[in-house]
């Protein structure tokens, strides 16, 4: 059975640009989670996401959005990249919804540079 | 002041060695995770706590509710633990919020 998928995996933008991130879950799983992590430190949370429906939202700008598809799948998005969106970007998918701890299951990551 | 805290931050051990490596947070907490972190990035979760204790093979976790503390242990250590190990706690249903984590290297 397939894990959690993210991608890309790598990729370089310079400041200003916008970047997509994408993230598929393991299948029959209904809510996604992202996370940012800064080199050194641990994962910040960004957004939940259950039911193609924001159930929680992290301490971040509005220039980060994301959704999640029909199919469960998600999409994170962060307009005009500074420098300090440099991180790895984790997804992380569970069986339960918002209303339960769920055991999480996490991807590889998407590593953003923004030069 | 970090509303988790791990500690050590970096640990260096023999093989074999019994490892122990500990998180205290100061909020209400649902849920209760360890993490394992490889230099590749992905995360495997490693326990999911609300109570009391865990084993899964050479690892035990233990919560402990009232004095807001939890311990991840690892008996028998091996070289391919070497990782950082992120403690992460479940405030209400959705917010997740993650310790500084712990470098473990275990030396041959």
């Amino acid at each position: 059975d397939a894990g959690v998928t993210q991608s890309p995996t790598h990729l370089i933008k310079t400041r200003g640009q916008h970047v997509t991130l994408r993230c598929s879950p393991i299948s029959g799983h209904k809510s996604v989670s992202w996370y940012q992590q800064v080199l050194g430190q641990g994962p910040q949370f960004i957004f939940q996401y259950y039911e193609k429906e924001e159930r929680g939202r992290g301490n971040f700008p509005d220039r980060f959005s994301a959704r999640q598809f029909p199919n469960y799948s998600s999409e994170l998005n962060v307009n005009a990249l500074l420098l300090g969106d440099s991180a790895l970007y984790l997804c992380a998918s569970s069986l339960q919804g918002p209303a339960n701890t769920g055991e999480l299951f996490f991807g590889e990551g998407s590593r953003l540079t923004v030069l | 002041k970090n509303e988790v805290e791990q500690s050590p931050q970096n640990l260096t051990a023999q093989e074999g060695e019994f490892i122990t490596i500990n998180c205290s947070y100061s909020v209400g907490i649902s849920a209760l995770h360890w993490l394992q972190q490889h230099p590749g990035g992905g995360i495997v979760s490693l326990f999911m706590l609300s109570s009391g204790k865990k084993k899964h093979g050479r690892l035990i976790a233990t919560i402990n509710i009232q004095e807001k503390h939890s311990s991840l242990h690892i008996t028998a250590s091996h070289p391919r633990d070497s990782a950082v190990y992120i403690c992460a706690v479940r405030q209400g249903a959705q917010k997740l919020v993650f310790g500084q984590g712990t470098r473990l290297t275990i030396n041959p």
